[in-house]
Order: structure tokens, then sequence, then C-alpha cells
């Protein structure tokens, strides 16, 4: 079936303004990831969504990121008033989610540069 | 907390030469790990994890408590090899769910 999908694949803004990236997760994966890969940084957890319970949110850098997930599937990744610093490949994984080590399946991701 | 720390940023082999990514991790609790593999213009995708004991591609990693460490190793290097390697660390969350924590990477490159 279709893998994990990331809209758009590249996104360039204007410092200050706002930005939505959108993840499609594979059908059925009940549990779902946002990354940001910075170069030299490595792999950044943001939040995870599993099922119906509360979002871990530990890992968003700022109150200007927000992420939603909407009737357990599609989920989209807000960054308000954006910074230069924000300018990074933002990933979305999902995984079947449950008891134990399950494998992450990563999207695309999305390329943001922040002018 | 966690932490997952791979020592080389970059890592060049010549082909047919062994390869070894250093990958060390800290947790309190009963680790689990991966390697994951980014192949140029591709999506980042598992490779092996500990638990399974196998070997893909040519690649194995032990998992040693006494060192905390994980490393990846091949005998014999080939040029498709050449990638972007993440050692992550399966944990449970404060909020009860499993996240992976991954090093910074490392590129292994290989000399024709």
């Amino acid at each position: 079936g279709a893998g994990v999908s990331q809209s758009p694949s590249n996104k360039v803004t204007e410092k200050g303004k706002d930005v939505e990236l959108r993840c499609d997760p594979i059908s059925g994966h009940t549990a779902l990831y946002w990354y940001r890969q910075s170069l030299g940084q490595g792999l950044e957890f943001l939040i995870y969504f599993q099922g119906n319970s509360a979002p871990d949110k530990s890992g968003l850098p700022s109150d200007r990121f927000s992420a939603e997930r909407t009737g357990g599937s599609v989920s989209t990744l807000t960054i308000q008033r954006t910074q230069q610093e924000d300018s990074a490949v933002y990933l979305c994984a999902s995984s079947l989610g449950g008891a134990g080590s399950n494998e992450q399946y990563f999207g695309p991701g999305t390329r943001l540069t922040v002018t | 907390a966690q932490r997952v720390t791979q020592p080389e940023k970059l890592l060049s082999v010549f082909k047919g030469a062994p390869v070894e990514l250093k990958c060390n991790y800290s947790y309190s609790g009963s680790p689990e790990l991966f390697w994951y593999v980014q192949y140029s213009r591709q999506r980042l995708q598992l490779l092996l994890r500990h638990i399974s004991r196998e070997s893909i591609k040519g690649f194995t990693a032990d998992l040693n408590k006494g060192e905390t460490s994980f490393h990846l190793k091949k005998p014999f290097a080939q040029e498709e090899d050449s990638a972007m390697y993440y050692c992550a660390l399966a944990s449970i969350s404060n909020f009860g769910n499993e996240k992976l924590t991954f090093g910074t990477g490392t590129r292994l490159t290989i000399i024709p």
C-alpha cells in the first residue's frame, strides 16, 4: 500500500509568516510522530500522537509550534511567526502503535526554508 | 534521560574494507536499539533492530550492555553502503508512549 506522504515537499516562507505542514500516515497506523532534521543536529523528536490519547508534546521547541491530528489519521504541524532557525527538514513517521517496539515508517519530509 | 551518541559525523572507508559505525547510549531502563539508514534521495528506513539479531545487507550490530554500545559492523564495504546512518533508542516517555531518541547520525562514504 501507499507509504507515509507529506506535503508540501518544499516550502519557502518569509520570516514572521505562519506555515502548515501536512502528514498522511499509513492506513491503520495509530501512532504518528513528527521530527525535525537539521544540519548537524540529527533527528529531533517534536511530537507524538497515539490513537485518542493526549499527545506527547515534550519535544516542541517553543509555543510557536503546534500540531493536530484529526480523526486519528492526517496530522498538521503548524509553525507560527517563523524564524530563520526553523529552517530544516520536517519528517513525519507512523507506526502500528500498541505494545512493543514498532518500526517507524518515514515520509519524504518537507524542506522548510525561512528567509 | 536517555541519550544516543554517534561520535563520528563523517566516515570514509575503501570498498572491500571493514566498516564500523559507533553508537553509545545511556538509558536507565532495558534498552531496545535500532539502526536506521537514509540513502541519497530516499526516505529514512529501518536497517536493523537488536532484538532481531539478524544480518541485513551484510550489516550486524550487537548490543553490549556493559559498554552501553550498539556498533554497526560490516566486514566488506560496498559502494551502495554510502548513506547516512542513525542509531536510535526506544524508551517509554512520561506519557507512557514509546518514543525513539536518535543520534546525530554518521555519513558513511565508500571510496571506490
